[in-house]
């Protein structure tokens, strides 16, 4: 298995719901990432596991609550979010090798806040 | 500061002409460059990266230490490379762990 999934491809939540956005890889990658990406924009990170720890939070509002149960799996709990977090969500992933620094992009989750 | 650039927000260019897409980037030391490119409703993927020296589709890249460019060039454009692309940086940042620095994309539309 060489990609990266994400489930649900689209969620459409209201400001007081709490959801979860999954993402998991089987390609033994040791480095795992949350990105939100805004229409015609890069994406922008927001999270990165390396070994199951959180090495990195840019700054990410407490609604957005990033979790890695295993090594294969990241998930992004939400609550209380807010109409202008509506964005295309990008999971991905990396192997931790120094000789290699690419990552591999799931097709993300639509979110909608209403 | 680390940082890419990409000048142009749309290239527009009939089928069959060259094509280059300009990336420069910003960074102390010693990068990994890479393309991605996003077909309409499809994942970001990997479409270079310059280590490799290889070429994809038709693109190739070469990475310009001196005038810190990492442009991506195809020498005729075909329609289904309509998409956008995104040049992006990577290295061993402190704290060992590696981050992609993106820059703002360019549209490519190819045109009959």
């Amino acid at each position: 298995d060489t990609e990266v999934t994400q489930t649900p491809k689209h969620l459409v939540m209201g400001m007081t719901n709490k959801k979860s956005l999954k993402c998991e890889q089987h390609m033994g990658h040791r480095a795992m990432y949350w990105y939100k990406q805004k229409a015609k924009k890069p994406p922008e990170l927001m999270f990165v596991y390396s070994y199951e720890k959180l090495s990195i939070n840019e700054s990410v509002p407490s609604r957005f609550s990033p979790e890695c149960p295993n090594s294969s799996l990241l998930n992004l709990h939400l609550h209380a979010l807010q109409p202008e977090d509506s964005a295309l969500y990008l999971c991905a992933s990396s192997p931790l090798r120094a000789s290699s620094y690419e990552q591999y992009f799931g097709p993300g989750t639509r979110l909608t806040v209403t | 500061a680390q940082r890419v650039t990409q000048p142009e927000k749309l290239l527009s260019v009939f089928k069959g002409a060259p094509v280059e897409l300009k990336c420069n980037y910003s960074y102390s030391g010693s990068p990994e460059l890479f393309w991605y490119v996003q077909y309409s409703r499809q994942r970001l993927q990997l479409l270079l990266r310059h280590i490799s020296r290889e070429s994809i589709k038709g693109f190739t890249a070469d990475l310009n230490k001196g005038e810190t460019s990492f442009h991506l060039k195809k020498p005729f454009a075909q329609e289904e490379d309509s998409a956008m692309y995104y040049c992006a940086l990577s290295g061993p940042f402190s704290g060992g762990y590696n981050k992609l620095i993106f820059g703002a994309g360019t549209r490519l539309a190819v045109h009959p």
